[in-house]
């Protein structure tokens, strides 16, 4: 089994939606989580960090079940500059352990 | 410009030539990190250095991988006796200890076995 699943996608929306991803992971004493966003060809880049108690930066809005092993990403009023793929980060004790990615298509 | 750096950027090899990867890390990190990235699929970590000291190898990384990090400032990544599997992306990242964790990439360097 994967240490983090996610659903590849795509996920194809028109501009303004709501979108959400799920991400799931296999290590329950797993010990931090982040989304990164990776553009075509391009390096991962970090998104935010998902905390236990659920965090917000502007349009995006990050949650962890620790009880479930998942973690969320809500993505409100979609921007056509969104497209990109998203990945889910697990920490396991310094070993740092990516999804397969998310992609995501934001439409006009 | 003082982020994470990797050269070369594109290496083109013959199956059982051996090549050098280089990454130069944000010089206040000391924490740096090695991923593979193949189409379609997420980083796959390889190895982790915390300053000089390499301190976690990931399965994946056989024998014909070696990672170095002399001065805990840059390191190199070497393969020996390239096979076509390892063509991939390979990534260098680096973080602060007591930085919240946050990875900073490089660009990387796109491997190509002929």
């Amino acid at each position: 089994r994967k240490e983090v699943e996610q659903d590849p996608g795509p996920f194809n929306v028109p501009e303004g939606a709501t979108v959400a991803f799920n991400c799931t992971y296999s290590n329950s004493a797993s010990q931090s989580f982040f989304w990164y966003r990776q553009d075509c060809r391009k390096e991962p880049k970090l998104l935010m960090s998902v905390y236990s108690s659920g965090n917000e930066d502007g349009r995006f809005t990050a949650q962890l079940n620790r009880a479930s092993q998942y973690i969320s990403l809500l993505i409100r009023d979609s921007k056509l500059s969104d497209s990109a793929t998203y990945l889910c980060v697990v920490n396991d004790f310094n070993k740092f352990y990516f999804g397969s990615g998310t992609k995501l298509n934001v439409k006009p | 410009d003082t982020g994470v750096s990797q050269d070369p950027r594109h290496k083109i090899t013959k199956r059982g030539q051996n090549v050098t990867f280089r990454c130069d890390p944000i010089s206040e990190h000391n924490r740096l990190y090695w991923y593979r990235q193949t189409l379609g699929q997420g980083p796959e970590f390889l190895t982790y250095f915390q300053n000089e000291a390499q301190l976690e190898k990931s399965r994946l990384l056989s024998d014909r991988f070696s990672a170095e990090r002399p001065k805990g400032s840059f390191s190199t990544l070497e393969i020996q006796r390239t096979e076509q599997g390892d063509s991939a992306m390979y990534l260098c990242a680096s973080s602060l200890r007591g930085g919240g964790e946050t990875q900073y990439f490089g660009p990387g360097t796109r491997l190509l076995v002929l």
